[in-house]
């Protein structure tokens, strides 16, 4: 039972324009989510997270939104850039003290010069 | 300070054959991970040690033996591969107090059994 799941497998945008990057998740249990980027041949690497406690955070040109109601999070990429394109992994963790991650599938994001 | 590094970063074996791969991290982390990456299926836990001296297995465990050797390395070994463990194998690693629940990732392994 995939307990993160990321239903769009790619997702292509205009440079300059906004990416909606989706996850939706069915643990109750989990209270801290991550996303990470991750480039061809490269390991992941960490992009933003945001607590259960928290509805929104911030980064410079990225955002995380949490709907806890909807078991729903997404990832707000404005402007998007060229760089941008890479495969985003969403994560989840339980709360408890285990620093355990969930991944989803991913979402291969496309950004068009 | 190099993060988390791992060896080899490619290797090709015949089914049967055994092999370890090494993963290293100089961030004084306690928590140290092994992940698998197929096509279409995300990274999957394979083991973990949330310190030295102790493992716990993961989503996917079969077939694979892990040892953390130190404080800072932690090994995962192919007793007798097949093509099933054909995957990009991801080392990363996490301390509670410093990084929250961010974990930091190696470059990957890439694994081809025939």
């Amino acid at each position: 039972d995939q307990q993160v799941k990321q239903n769009s497998p790619s997702l292509s945008v205009q440079e300059g324009r906004i990416s909606i990057l989706n996850c939706d998740y069915t643990n109750s249990m989990f209270d801290y989510f991550l996303w990470y980027k991750k480039y061809p041949a490269e390991g992941p690497t960490f992009l933003i997270s945001i607590s259960s406690i928290k509805d929104k955070n911030e980064d410079g040109r990225f955002t995380v939104f949490l709907n806890k109601s909807a078991k729903h999070l997404s990832l707000h990429i404005v402007p998007s850039q060229p760089g941008d394109s890479a495969v985003y992994f969403c994560a989840a963790s339980e709360e408890g003290g285990s620093e355990k991650l969930v991944f989803g599938k991913g979402t291969k994001l496309t950004v068009n010069p | 300070n190099a993060g988390v590094t791992q060896t080899p970063k490619f290797q090709v074996l015949k089914t049967g054959q055994s092999m370890t791969l090494q993963c290293a991290q100089d961030m004084n982390h306690n928590s140290m991970y092994w992940y698998r990456q197929d096509p279409g299926m995300g990274l999957r836990l394979i083991y973990y040690s949330a310190s030295e001296g102790t493992t716990d297995k993961g989503e996917v465990p079969n077939g694979y033996n892990v040892s953390r050797l130190n404080k800072r390395e932690f090994s995962l070994r192919l007793e007798s591969a097949a093509p099933s463990q054909t995957s990009v194998y991801f080392c990363a690693s996490s301390e509670a107090w410093q990084t929250g629940r961010t974990q930091y990732f190696g470059p990957g392994t890439r694994l081809l059994v025939l």
